[in-house]
């Protein structure tokens, strides 16, 4: 069982390049969300997904777009970087509110991205 | 909205010291509450948790209690360690489960 997966764990762009982050679960968990973590700033909610086929913006999500075609994985794009893109990415994934002991989110151990 | 605040530190204390990081949150309902850690390098690991009022989560020598008349979830551990070290993060599930909203952080340094 190894919880949620990313990857790749870091990469360097150009300014204007494109890349995608993977992240895989196989906790069966419905939910799944990608979050940017910056200094001082905390975690922020990029996007989220309730189930496959589905996908929803958080609070920080220009810039990326995100595809939920398998329940086990959830993709992150950048179709053009830009420095203001340098953070860490993590992956979470949760089951749905109601599942006795089964409420917290868990998290990858992230993608670290610089953008020059 | 949902928020979650606490003490964003850096918290410094020498090791066998007592810790309390304090959390307060605003939310409808019945939130479910969280202490999250993160050590250097790593993503965020679940410590403890609680989801209705009273209860007491505790982990790892660390423990918090949900408190809804005062809107809080302070962690507290009675003598940390070194390796305690860590930012950690209060955060809540609202009434409706969808979505988390986390605390700014709090970095903690341990002293030997």
């Amino acid at each position: 069982n190894a919880g949620v997966t990313q990857t790749p764990k870091f990469r360097v762009l150009k300014t204007g390049q494109s890349m995608t982050l993977l992240c895989a679960q196989d906790m069966n968990h419905e939910y799944m969300y990608w979050y940017r973590q910056d200094p001082g700033m905390g975690l922020r909610l990029i996007h989220y997904s309730v189930g496959e086929g589905t996908t929803a913006k958080g609070e920080v999500p220009d810039g990326y777009n995100v595809s939920r075609l398998k329940k086990q994985n959830f993709l992150l794009g950048l179709e053009s970087a830009a420095p203001s893109q340098t953070s860490v990415y993590f992956c979470a994934s949760s089951s749905p509110r109601g599942k006795t002991g089964q409420n917290e989110q868990y998290f990858g151990p992230g993608t670290r991205l610089t953008v020059t | 909205g949902n928020s979650v605040t606490q003490m964003e530190g850096p918290v410094t204390l020498s090791e066998e010291a007592f810790l309390t990081i304090n959390c307060t949150y605003t939310a409808t309902g019945y939130p479910s509450l969280f202490w999250y850690v993160q050590y250097p390098g790593e993503g965020l690991q679940l410590l403890l948790k609680a989801t209705k009022a009273d209860d007491k989560g505790s982990n790892k020598g660390f423990e918090a209690t949900y408190r809804k008349e005062t809107t809080s979830f302070h962690l507290e551990k009675g003598s940390v360690q070194v390796s305690d070290s860590a930012v950690y993060f209060c955060a809540l599930r609202d009434a409706y489960g969808q979505n988390f909203v986390f605390g700014p952080g709090t970095r903690l340094s341990v002293l030997p």
